[in-house]
């Protein structure tokens, strides 16, 4: 098992609907998480971390985090056109981050 | 606003030629990261570097080495470039601990022919 895996998508969901992104880890993964947003030809950029079980809001995004489950996912609300990215999720493990694959996310008009 | 600057856009190499990618950052971080990132394969670790003169290999070091002469800057040498690193190589730097995330460099996209 990868330590850190995503479905590649692409997601698609309509302009305003609630896009949902998940993600799951392995037992080696310590437990923190951060997502991060790339668009298309650029470099990735954080957006929000979490590290306690439960939900982490940030404006229109929310993180929530289920160690016994063992995923890590991000709610974006009201999405718009302009969240259309691939969005990366990335756990420590051993001495570094390990990022996902990442999801494709389109978010159409 | 912190920054990590990555001194190419774009970068065109001859097969064989010594490359050196260049990465600064203005934050005072002590980590810094080397990374390539190649569709379907993710973003790979290649070396990082949690303080000056200090390097550790990622997961693909083969072919690249590393130089840290400064906190703030972080270089990566490909010492006889190949097709098979045609990549788009980004820098990361964060504060050391771990717990606040990477903040990306704009990244180098190099081809080698």
């Amino acid at each position: 098992q990868k330590e850190v895996e995503q479905n590649s998508g692409p997601l698609s969901v309509p302009e305003g609907a609630i896009a949902s992104l998940n993600c799951t880890y392995s037992d080696r993964v310590s437990q923190s998480f951060f997502w991060y947003r790339q668009y298309s030809g650029k470099s990735p950029e954080l957006i929000m971390s979490i590290y306690s079980n439960g939900d982490k809001e940030d404006g229109r995004f929310t993180a929530q985090l289920n160690k016994a489950s063992q995923y890590v996912s991000l709610l974006i609300r009201d999405s718009q056109p302009s969240d259309s990215a691939t969005y990366l999720c990335a756990a420590f493990v051993g001495q570094n981050f390990v990022f996902g694959p990442g999801t494709r996310l389109s978010v159409l008009p | 606003d912190v920054k990590v600057t990555q001194s190419s856009r774009y970068l065109v190499k001859r097969t064989g030629e010594k490359v050196f990618l260049e990465c600064v950052q203005d934050m005072d971080h002590e980590n810094m990261f080397w990374y390539r990132q190649d569709p379907g394969l993710g973003l790979r670790l290649i070396y990082f570097s949690y303080d000056v003169k200090m390097k550790e290999k990622g997961d693909i070091p083969e072919g690249y080495s590393v130089s840290r002469e400064k906190k703030e800057r972080f270089s990566l040498i490909l010492e006889s470039a190949s097709t098979n690193q045609t990549s788009m190589y980004l820098c990361a730097s964060e504060p050391s601990g771990h717990g606040y995330g990477y903040t990306f460099g704009s990244g180098t996209r190099l081809t080698v022919v």
